[in-house]
């Protein structure tokens, strides 16, 4: 069974920092590309950034590009998304997800706020 | 930027009743890279079609995708009680990948 463990999420103030882990059991994950996609609680899916299998390349949404940074450390079946100089509009429920699309996490939630 | 459009933004209908939900792109897309997903409160996505028809695992028959180009549908052909939920189509072709705004299907 594949399983999307995420933790790292919690309550930051505006201009700080964050990382947001997701451990994936159940697949080769070397061999997977992840995603992340965010919601704003009462909204819609954002597509927030991609990592491909090595992790040589990635890929963001112009909301994030500069602030975000996907990674993933294949060892220990993990991706990353380190979150910088966070703003009240990150705030949302965080999920990674298995490429294909059929994979997600249980979703962790970001709040930005002084 | 690929924009996906849903409509109508809320359905109200009875279970048995046939629900059809329209996703409309603003480029076209080709089939291999348009999804349905179901969402329900406090829940994650979970993955209903790929490939614009092509039922994900475990989902029932009654779900079915269609469509073409800049076009597409989903199609409940009887509600169930357990399916009063929120429903999102989305693209992969194009970066940034991209959702539409949801269609709610809520009990009438």
């Amino acid at each position: 069974e594949v399983q999307l463990v995420e933790s790292g999420g919690g309550l930051v103030q505006p201009g700080g920092s964050l990382r947001l882990s997701c451990t994936a059991s159940g697949f080769t994950f070397t061999t997977s590309w992840m995603h992340w996609v965010r919601q704003v609680p009462g909204k819609g899916l954002v597509w927030v950034a991609r990592i491909n299998t090595d992790g040589t390349s990635t890929s963001y949404a112009d909301a994030v590009k500069g602030r975000f940074t996907i990674s993933r450390d294949n060892a220990k079946n993990t991706v990353y998304l380190q979150m910088n100089s966070l703003r009240a509009d990150d705030t949302a429920v965080y999920y990674c997800v298995k490429d294909g699309w059929g994979s997600w996490g249980q979703g962790n939630l970001v709040t930005v706020s002084s | 930027e690929i924009v996906m459009t849903q409509s109508p933004a809320t359905l109200s209908l009875s279970p048995g009743e046939r629900a059809t939900l329209s996703c409309r792109a603003s480029q076209t897309v080709y089939n291999s890279y348009l999804s349905w997903y179901q969402q329900k409160p406090g829940q994650a996505p979970r993955l209903l079609i790929y490939g614009t028809s092509t039922r994900a695992t475990g989902i029932p028959a009654r779900f079915s995708g269609s469509g073409s180009g800049t076009d597409f549908t989903l199609t409940i052909s009887s509600l169930q009680p357990e399916d009063f939920a929120v429903y999102y189509c989305q693209q992969d072709y194009n970066l940034p990948l991209t959702f539409g705004g949801g269609s709610k299907v809520e009990i009438k």
